[in-house]
Parts: C-alpha cells; sequence; structure tokens
C-alpha cells in the first residue's frame, strides 16, 4: 500500500503567484480531505470530498482557495493568487466511510509565499 | 466554545513517568473518536481510535467520558521516543473530523 501521495514536498512562491498541491489517496478509499496547519491556528479542515463530490467547503478560507476532484485518484487545491498569510504545511488525507474509520495522511506540502 | 480543545503543553516528564492527557470536545452526538501522534515535520498518524468502553494498547490507555464529554490518553512508563504532539480528534459530522491543536510531550532522559 503506498499511502496518499501528496506532491511537491515543498512550494516557494511569490505572492500573487498560483499555486497547485496535488494529492492521490489511498486506493478504495471514498473520503478526501485537505487540511491545513500552522502554528497559531493548528489543523484546520478546509474540504472533504466523497465518491469525487464535496461535501463541506466551509473551511476553505476565501475565494482563491479551491479544490477538485475529477476521479477517484487525484485532487487539487489550488490557490490563486497566492498570499503570504498562506504559508503552512497543506495536508491530503482519506479513509473509508464506514463508521468508526480514521484518516490516513500524506507527508504533506510545506508552501512559503513570500 | 472551540469544538475539540486541549492543553497545549508542553509536559515535561522524566522517563519512566506516567502522564495523562484530556481532551474535551463540543458535539454531543460525536461517535467517533480518536488520538493521533505527530512528529516534528511530519504528518499525524493514528496512534488508537477510542471506544465507549475504553481501550488500552501496551504502556497506551484511551477513555471516553461522554457525560462530561472529554477523551483521555493515558501514557505509562514514558519513553525518550514518546516525544511529540498528540492530537485529538472528534467529529463534527460523519466523517468530518476535527482536530485539536494538539499536546507537546517531551519525555526528559
Amino acid at each position: 500500500d503506498a499511502g496518499v501521495i501528496q506532491s511537491p514536498r515543498h512550494e516557494v512562491t511569490e505572492m500573487g503567484q498560483e499555486v497547485t498541491l496535488r494529492c492521490k489517496p489511498i486506493s478504495g478509499h471514498d473520503y478526501l480531505f485537505w487540511y491545513r496547519q500552522t502554528m497559531m491556528r493548528g489543523l484546520e479542515l478546509l474540504i472533504y470530498f466523497n465518491n469525487n463530490v464535496p461535501i463541506d467547503d466551509s473551511g476553505m478560507p476565501e475565494d482563491r482557495f479551491s479544490a477538485k476532484m475529477p476521479n477517484a485518484s487525484f485532487s487539487t487545491l489550488k490557490i490563486q493568487p497566492s498570499e503570504p498569510r498562506d504559508s503552512a504545511v497543506y495536508f491530503c488525507a482519506s479513509s473509508f466511510s464506514r463508521a468508526n474509520s480514521p484518516l490516513h495522511f500524506g507527508n504533506g506540502t510545506r508552501l512559503t509565499v513570500t | 466554545r472551540k469544538e475539540v480543545e486541549q492543553d497545549p503543553g508542553p509536559f515535561n516528564v522524566p522517563e519512566g513517568a506516567t502522564v495523562a492527557f484530556n481532551c474535551t470536545y463540543s458535539n454531543s452526538a460525536s461517535q467517533s473518536f480518536f488520538w493521533y501522534r505527530q512528529d516534528c515535520r511530519k504528518e499525524p498518524k493514528l496512534l488508537m481510535s477510542v471506544y465507549s468502553s475504553g481501550n488500552e494498547d501496551g504502556r497506551f490507555t484511551a477513555q471516553l467520558n461522554r457525560a462530561s464529554q472529554y477523551i483521555s490518553l493515558l501514557i505509562r512508563d514514558s519513553k525518550l521516543s514518546d516525544s511529540a504532539t498528540y492530537l485529538c480528534v472528534a467529529p463534527q459530522a460523519a466523517n468530518k473530523l476535527i482536530f485539536g491543536t494538539g499536546t507537546l510531550l517531551a519525555v526528559q532522559p
């Protein structure tokens, strides 16, 4: 089992640039989550999908953030335009839909916006 | 009130000590709870699920108190390798898992 795969591991970009983060969930998992982690706020849930359909995007901070899941094995989180306050570690996680199913996290993408 | 609250610590304990963390949650309908461990600059990893009857895995014991809406984690005979941040997790809705900000544990030699 390859686990949840995220890319890139690190991203450094300038303010105003578009950033795209990628995630491949564990095969067979039907839930996919995007979290953001900062020292100040901890792990915040941004959005999650079930069977490729967005279920709850109430955690997405602004319209600059968007997420898609075109198929069961791929999701993207896009920030356009990026700002320095978006600097954080972005985690993707996946799980089964059965009760008490835990999340499995990817290694995360460390984003720095200068 | 935050949905999931934890004491951020740090908890500094000597090797061999017993340490306990509590975590409160606001959604009384929550059913599934977890403890995750996160090492510095790594992703969170599942430590253990928390069952209504409580559960134990080696030196680790997790308990759930529904009446007071908190979950606890007890670590016995602390090892240096237990140093990490411990995150508690509770659902806000089915499959929508919310994390606490974490409790930092530092086990000293």
